[in-house]
């Protein structure tokens, strides 16, 4: 099994400012095929269901807004909110689907 | 749109079987682009996958829980079940069924979960 990890558990953001989170894997998620990285970003806020943002590492999905953004290869991955808004206080989920399909623990976004 | 809709007992005794059902609604479950899952969170954890399916039948499961684990679809009712048995307490969590766009293999649509408790 491909083993999901996390940094940091959790950060707090100013509004307006940048909030970084990184995922790694334990093996590599990049398929040489079509060299697409297996990786997805979810958000979950508090009583929801998660929302799937970003896809194939960077692809943002349908509706996403533009200040999301996703980066890296291979093992490892960063998602970036460019400017934090109050609407994206939530947990961060990343998820491999080049193996059997596996989250990272989480990280929680909070307002400074 | 689609929607999925999870149902089924919100309270389940030790050893026993959980059953849950997730009924699609506003799409094709027999889509040929796409799987079912099932996933779960724990109280104030994060995110399990625990298996998915196809409409043809086809599944494939967490391996940790593959004694347990079974999956089925029944594309007449557009309904998808997740059986879990010999439940402990660690199986207490919300369960969620979500669609999983095969080609990114991203979940990109989910139910709004059920929360299941094991407990006698």
């Amino acid at each position: 099994d491909i083993v999901m990890t996390q940094s940091p558990d959790s950060l707090a953001v100013s509004l307006g400012e940048r909030a970084t989170i990184n995922c790694q894997s334990s093996q590599s998620v990049l398929n040489r095929s079509n060299n697409k990285n297996y990786l997805n970003w979810y958000q979950q806020k508090a009583g929801q269901p998660p929302k799937l943002l970003i896809y194939w590492a960077s692809t943002r999905y349908s509706g996403v807004p533009d200040r999301f953004s996703g980066s890296g290869s291979g093992t490892d991955f960063t998602l970036t909110i460019s400017s934090l808004q109050a609407e994206d206080v939530a947990v961060y989920y990343c998820q491999q689907y080049y193996s059997r399909p596996s989250f990272g623990p989480g990280t929680k976004v909070e307002i400074k | 749109q689609l929607q999925l809709q999870e149902s089924g007992p919100r309270l389940v005794q030790p050893s026993e079987t959980l059953s849950l059902t997730c009924t699609v609604s506003g799409g094709s479950i027999s889509s040929n682009d796409c799987y079912w899952a099932w996933i779960r969170q724990p109280p104030g954890k994060g995110l399990e996958w625990l298996g998915s399916i196809y409409y043809s039948g086809s599944t494939y499961y967490k391996m940790s829980l593959k004694s347990r684990i079974t999956i089925s679809i029944d594309t007449s009712k557009s309904q998808f079940s997740l059986k879990l048995n010999s439940v402990t307490a660690a199986d207490t969590a919300v369960y969620y069924c979500a669609r999983l766009d095969e080609a990114p293999g991203a979940f990109d649509i989910w139910g709004q979960g059920t929360m299941v408790t094991v407990s006698s």
